[in-house]
């Protein structure tokens, strides 16, 4: 088993919908997850960190945390094209080491 | 705040020599720095974690003596590729991090060709 696994891309979603994006991890003892944004050909850029569990809202972005469930996801509402790129889940596990997932490609069609 | 700046953004170097890049955190100390390369289309590979004042971690399959990381101050990291090859052509990039929460920002990457 992967340590951070995310579902499978691409995801392509109309403009104005929700995309849904999820993160599993395989070590119970992490506290600190992140999600970055990585558009074609540039580097990561730092969405939203959540380290609680429940739900953190920030603007048109939604992080949801389950630890129980070694689960993390990323809503993001009312898509927009420009919202199309890879979504990098990381999360720091209990031996101090930050795991990136292998992203998921979203596209948001017009 | 929490800016990362890379220099140089894009290299193109022949075979055979080495190419330094700069990462610098503008406006936090960052204790600890990451280095990843990432091929088109595929995920970030880290290859090496540094902290100040002290010689990096190197990640496995990644050559210490190709890839040499210095970490001179908390705001400065370096990666020296040394005697590139085509091979060696990638996107590298990277991170720094400061604090107890160790969220990584990414400086804009260093697209290297080597010839």
């Amino acid at each position: 088993q992967k340590e951070v696994e995310q579902n499978s891309g691409p995801l392509s979603v109309p403009e104005g919908a929700i995309a849904s994006l999820n993160c599993t991890y395989s070590d119970r003892g992490s506290q600190s997850f992140f999600w970055y944004r990585q558009y074609s050909g540039k580097s990561p850029e730092l969405i939203m960190s959540i380290y609680s569990n429940g739900d953190k809202e920030d603007g048109r972005f939604t992080a949801q945390l389950n630890k129980a469930s070694q689960y993390v996801s990323l809503l993001i509402r009312d898509s927009q094209p420009s919202d199309s790129a890879t979504y990098l889940c990381a999360v720091k596990t209990s031996y101090d080491k930050v795991i990136f997932g292998p992203g998921t490609s979203l596209s948001v069609i017009p | 705040g929490a800016v990362v700046s890379q220099h140089p953004s894009r290299v193109i170097c022949k075979s055979g020599t080495s190419v330094k890049i700069e990462c610098r955190s503008l406006d936090f100390q960052a204790t600890t720095m990451f280095w990843y390369r990432q091929f088109p289309k595929k995920s970030l590979m880290l290859m090496a974690t540094s902290n100040e004042g002290s010689k990096a971690t190197y990640e496995q399959g990644v050559e210490k003596d190709k890839f040499l990381i210095n970490h001179a101050s908390l705001t400065l990291s370096t990666l020296t590729v040394t005697s590139a090859h085509p091979e060696d052509s990638s996107f590298y990039i990277c991170s720094a991090a400061g604090g107890s929460r160790d969220t990584q920002y990414f400086g804009p990457g260093t697209r290297l060709t080597v010839l």
